[in-house]
């Protein structure tokens, strides 16, 4: 069976403070992909990044990490000196090479305060 | 990447009647599909649509309920039939590049009353 764990329902943080979101995910497949998208108060989901199951490496855009560990089965999210702009809905997910549905988590809802 | 667009953008309808919402893709893509994202919640898949083939839907949606058409590789419509309170969501359509990347339409803002 195929999952994506995200246990954080919501978070809040002050402005420019750090904040990771967490995602498990859970598969049988070696050949997996892994996703992030945001979506903020109007509604549009905006894809942030994919990550293929043979790439460990970590990536950072600007302000923006992930850290992929297939030890642990996850794949987390850090804002660094989050902004109010931030504030959105997370989801992580997860798609196989033999299937192209994605699996959503449950979103991670975080507000940035000014 | 892909550009998508969806009309209309939000609706009131009324208990009984059917919405057909639209999703147009800047580009050639052989597979769209439509979400249901009920308010609070995540994505759920309803079906997925392939250019020249039936509609392949998930459990629990069915096609006289939510027929969809897909007439060319830029274009799908989804109908909301016979609506009731509980279809009260957000519809996105979504396309899927060759990298496994899906990007998401505006989504559609629907209240039944």
């Amino acid at each position: 069976a195929q999952k994506v764990t995200q246990a954080q329902t919501e978070i809040s943080v002050v402005e420019k403070e750090d904040v990771t979101l967490d995602c498990v995910y859970e598969t049988r497949d070696t050949t997996y992909y892994l996703f992030w998208y945001k979506q903020p108060p109007s509604g549009e989901l905006v894809f942030l990044i994919r990550r293929n199951s043979f790439d460990e490496q970590n990536e950072i855009s600007g302000r923006y990490s992930w850290n992929f560990q297939k030890s642990t089965s996850s794949f987390n999210f850090t804002i660094t000196a989050s902004q109010v702009v931030d504030s959105a809905v997370y989801f992580c997910a997860l798609s196989t090479s033999g299937t192209y549905k994605y699996i959503f988590g449950t979103g991670t809802r975080l507000k940035v305060l000014a | 990447s892909a550009v998508i667009s969806q009309k209309p953008s939000r609706d009131i309808c009324q208990r009984g009647t059917s919405l057909t919402i639209q999703c147009q893709v800047d580009s050639q893509v052989t597979m769209m599909f439509w979400y249901r994202q009920q308010p609070g919640q995540s994505l759920t898949l309803i079906a997925t649509a392939n250019q020249g083939s039936e509609a392949t839907y998930e459990s629990g949606f069915v096609i006289d309920k939510f027929p969809i058409s897909r007439p060319n590789l830029t274009f799908s419509t989804l109908t909301v039939s016979n609506m009731s309170p509980e279809d009260s969501s957000i519809y996105l359509c979504s396309v899927r590049t060759s990298s496994y990347e899906q990007y998401f339409g505006p989504g559609t803002r629907l209240t039944v009353t």
